[in-house]
């Protein structure tokens, strides 16, 4: 079974633009959970999303949005970027929502904010 | 809000013997899940255990085991037979609505 795939891996982007990643769950998961590791915040949870709904949203701006699409696969949108939003970006899965999840990582996404 | 912390940033340890990392929580919930997660330099997040919180019974994964108290919010790792891939990034984690992470504890195997 193919495990979570993130896109793309790297990336550079300068300050004011945006971005958008991608997510592509375990077969069969239908959360995905977004965070961000930094090496002064550590990882914070971004938002969750359940059969394209937003179930759970962590303390981040607006600017931080995201979506699930109907095959489970999400994206997530930075606009306005700013040299604070350079960090890891992790995308997990799990087969279902709530407390009994046990969520499986992707590799994810490092975006460079210049 | 859950809170779970680490208070060990970085602990190091010869191969071969065992290491306990500690994490604390913080929650008014009673059924909830805990788990520990390995992040080696790769950065590749990988679950080591899981323990969920109705269950006495600590969890153990072959060289890996949780003293797990709950009345005390206590959620420790124990690595047995240390071995050199065990140098990682630990984070202990919370589970409820989402999963909550630790700071971590950057664990270095000495050989």
């Amino acid at each position: 079974k193919a495990g979570v795939t993130q896109t793309p891996r790297y990336l550079i982007k300068t300050r004011g633009q945006q971005v958008t990643l991608s997510c592509s769950p375990i077969s069969g998961h239908r959360s995905v959970s977004w965070y961000q590791q930094t090496p002064g915040q550590g990882l914070q949870f971004l938002f969750e999303y359940f059969s394209e709904t937003q179930r759970n949203k962590g303390n981040f701006p607006g600017r931080f949005s995201g979506r699930q699409f109907s095959n489970s696969r999400s994206e997530m949108n930075v606009s306005t970027l700013e040299l604070g939003d350079s960090a890891l970006y992790l995308c997990a899965s799990s087969a279902d929502s709530g407390r009994r999840n046990t969520i499986y990582f992707g590799e994810g996404s490092w975006l460079t904010v210049v | 809000a859950q809170t779970v912390t680490q208070s060990q940033p970085e602990m190091s340890v010869q191969e071969a013997e065992t290491v306990t990392l500690s994490c604390t929580y913080d929650t008014s919930e009673n059924n909830y899940y805990l788990f520990w997660y390995k992040q080696p330099p790769s950065r590749q997040m990988i679950l080591v255990i899981r323990q969920e919180a109705y269950k006495q019974q600590n969890a153990t994964e072959n060289r890996f085991s949780v003293n797990f108290q709950k009345a005390a919010k206590s959620f420790s790792l124990k690595i047995s037979d240390s071995q050199l891939g065990d140098t990682a990034m630990y984070f202990c984690a919370f589970g409820l609505a989402f999963v909550t992470f630790g700071k971590g504890t950057h664990l270095i195997i000495q050989p």
